[in-house]
């Protein structure tokens, strides 16, 4: 069965911060590594990863894949208080289906 | 319109009785997934439509679980007589693509539909 781990599961920082949010996957089919930013209750994209190594950014955030380690790490710098919310990895096994982690619950405090 | 959306956005059911979740994609989007979040938990999947066929069901953790998409736009979640284990966020997304976690194009979710069963 295809999982994925994420951890920490929350992390609480102070604006500013720089933070590094770890996701591990085990899957029979490894197609593409996916992260959403969840606020309230709609997640909202942020990166697709398919190749080991090359780096993915957009603004504060980043995003890389290990394919050796089979684990991608999302970072965000000089955190703001609206970086606030859970965000989740995901899998994309096949076209339809998406195997997510549980998310970490990011605080930033002012 | 602008982003996928979906109705209601909160249901109480009393336990037993049949709910119906809506789900409106964005326009011309082929792809169409449901997903049930748990609190606490990631979205796990439960079924896929590629159009109006339904590519992969097997996310639906019952046979009280039904989902349509007959004309390839719209579609509805049915669960039928409802337990408390179905308490849960409903969550929609479309994607413009086929295969939409390799296509590079975003995968637009809806706001969910918040199911609590008493």
């Amino acid at each position: 069965e295809d999982k994925v781990v994420q951890s920490p599961l929350s992390l609480v920082v102070h604006e500013g911060d720089t933070v590094t949010l770890n996701c591990s996957y085990e899957v029979t089919n490894f197609r593409s590594l996916l992260w959403y930013k969840q606020e309230k209750k709609a997640p909202t994209f942020l990166f697709m990863l398919t190749s080991s190594g090359i780096e993915k950014k957009s603004g504060r955030l980043s995003s890389i894949l290990d394919k050796k380690e089979l684990s991608s790490i999302l970072n965000i710098t000089a955190t703001q208080t609206g970086d606030s919310a859970i965000y989740l990895c995901a899998e994309g096994t096949n076209a339809g289906k998406s195997t997510f982690g549980d998310g970490t619950t990011l605080t930033v405090k002012p | 319109g602008a982003g996928v959306s979906q109705s209601p956005r909160y249901k109480v059911a009393k336990r037993g009785q049949d709910v119906a979740l809506r789900c409106d994609p964005i326009s011309g989007h082929v792809s169409l997934f449901w997903y049930q979040q748990a609190l606490g938990q990631g979205p796990e999947f439960l079924t896929y439509f590629q159009n109006e066929a339904q590519l992969d069901k097997s996310g639906l953790p019952s046979d009280r679980f039904f989902a349509e998409r007959p004309e390839g736009s719209v579609s509805t979640l049915k669960i039928q007589r409802t337990q408390q284990e179905d308490s849960a966020v409903y969550l929609c997304a479309s994607s413009l693509d086929r295969d939409a976690v390799l296509s590079g194009n975003t995968i637009y979710f809806g706001e969910g539909s918040w199911l609590t069963v008493v």
